[in-house]
């Protein structure tokens, strides 16, 4: 079974609100990976978060990381009609290698 | 980062008839993983190619179906051979590169068979 499990699945909001996705996990991990991909193409590396890391930040993106819980959150603050996409959590196996599994993604939608 | 580019970026296919993809990445890496993401779904790894050696295939994957070169440190080819319509997909490759371990991937092959 995959490892990450997003939720919601998908998410409609207007332009200039939050969005915020949650991903959880089921086993120890290295880190934590969110993606976004815009229209089926390929996936746009948003932001990496160590398993000791609790909060990060990269523009309007801020990502959580809470390992006790097995949970991360990917907030997008001021959303832009361009945030609309499929936005995924990756985790790696937590076995040192780079193996990385993919949840089944959230689908975003902002409306202008 | 890396900038990673594939090709074909699409293509229709016939049905039992096989198509290379080609991955090149802009710097030398260790490990490529190739991907594969049906419709509507999300990114399942098909198997990491390691340069100089046999690349290493998930449950459910076979090297007859999905050959995998790796003849150097910055290029791999993912064939799929005898392809039917549930081969449609977008395959991906991708690298790990920096200690983090932060992966990118390429923009995707889109794969359609008739």
């Amino acid at each position: 079974s995959q490892q990450g499990e997003e939720d919601p699945q998908a998410l409609s909001i207007q332009e200039g609100e939050n969005a915020t996705m949650n991903c959880s996990y089921k086993t120890s991990i290295n880190n934590l990976q969110w993606y976004r991909q815009n229209s089926g193409r390929g996936l746009v590396h948003l932001i990496l978060i160590r398993s000791n890391e609790r909060e990060k930040h990269s523009g309007r993106l801020r990502v959580t990381l809470d390992t006790s819980k097995k949970s991360s959150s990917l907030l997008i603050t001021a959303s832009r009609a361009a945030d609309t996409a499929s936005y995924f959590c990756a985790t790696d196996a937590g076995t040192g290698g780079f193996k990385t599994i993919f949840g089944a993604g959230t689908r975003l939608f902002v409306k202008a | 980062s890396a900038v990673i580019s594939q090709k074909p970026s699409r293509d229709i296919c016939q049905r039992g008839t096989s198509l290379t993809i080609q991955c090149q990445v802009d710097s030398q890496v260790t490990m490529m993983f190739w991907y594969r993401q049906q419709p509507g779904q999300s990114l399942t790894l098909i198997a990491t190619a390691n340069q100089g050696s046999e690349a290493t295939y998930e449950s459910g994957f076979v090297i007859d179906k999905f050959p995998i070169s790796r003849p150097n440190l910055t290029f791999s080819t993912l064939t799929v051979s005898n392809m039917s319509p549930e081969d449609s997909s977008i395959y991906l490759c991708s690298v790990v590169l920096g200690l983090a371990g932060e992966q990118f991937f390429g923009p995707g092959t889109r794969l359609t068979v008739l």
